[in-house]
């Protein structure tokens, strides 16, 4: 089965600096990759999703990610980190048969 | 914009008690599952639902757990008889088709006393 790992529990950013949360997965075939965002207390909100094509990827909120199969990564971006960007970020590995796993979450505080 | 819906957002339920946790996924989604998430841990797989059968179920998914589609807009978790430890909030998603985007509902927060 698939699996997903996010090395950092926690970072903090001070506001207007780049950010860049780390995920690497594990998965035979190829893998269906995925960031939410969930503020506290929220449900999943869906930022950006890989499936094929372009390895480099646009979401929602300025944020992006990069594919590199060679080193099993899917590391998601943001030039520049607002305040309303403090939140837990998880990163997911679908299979083909769709069932998801998730990483255990990076939590973002952004200093002012 | 169609949503997956989740009711009830909360609910409080003694221990021993059985539980119904109930989703209304998208109209024309065809696949369905459900995902548990433990307070401040990670979102872990439970079950996903094909075909008025389940397709696949992770190790959580004991026999105190069983899944439903009653009708054909209902998506049901039941659990039997309910533990402390499955105080947890509950997800719904859907999705119409495999290697596809799965949509996630608000989430249904369970508590066990």
């Amino acid at each position: 089965a698939q699996s997903v790992t996010q090395p950092d529990i926690h970072i903090t950013v001070s506001e207007g600096a780049s950010l860049e949360l780390r995920c690497n997965y594990s998965y035979g075939a190829t893998p269906y990759l995925f960031w939410y965002v969930q503020s506290p207390g929220q449900g999943l909100q869906l930022l950006l999703k890989y499936f094929s094509g372009d390895t480099l990827v646009q979401g929602i909120k300025g944020f992006e990610a990069e594919f590199k199969r060679s080193q099993s990564s899917f590391n998601l971006r943001k030039p520049s980190v607002h305040w309303s960007d403090a939140a837990e970020y998880f990163c997911a590995v679908g299979s083909n048969n769709n069932d998801m796993r998730f990483g255990a979450g990076t939590r973002l505080t952004v200093k002012p | 914009e169609p949503e997956v819906t989740q009711t009830p957002s909360h609910q409080v339920t003694q221990m021993g008690q059985e539980v119904i946790l109930r989703c209304v996924p998208i109209s024309n989604h065809l696949y369905f599952y459900w995902y548990r998430q433990i307070l401040g841990q990670k979102v872990e797989f439970l079950v996903s639902f094909y075909n008025n059968e389940i397709s696949e179920k992770s190790e959580i998914f004991d026999d105190q757990f069983s899944v439903e589609r009653p009708d054909g807009s209902n998506f049901t978790l039941k659990i039997r008889s309910t533990k402390l430890e499955d105080s947890a909030m509950y997800f719904c998603a859907s999705t119409p088709r495999l290697s596809y985007e799965q949509y996630f509902g608000p989430g249904t927060r369970l508590t066990v006393t």
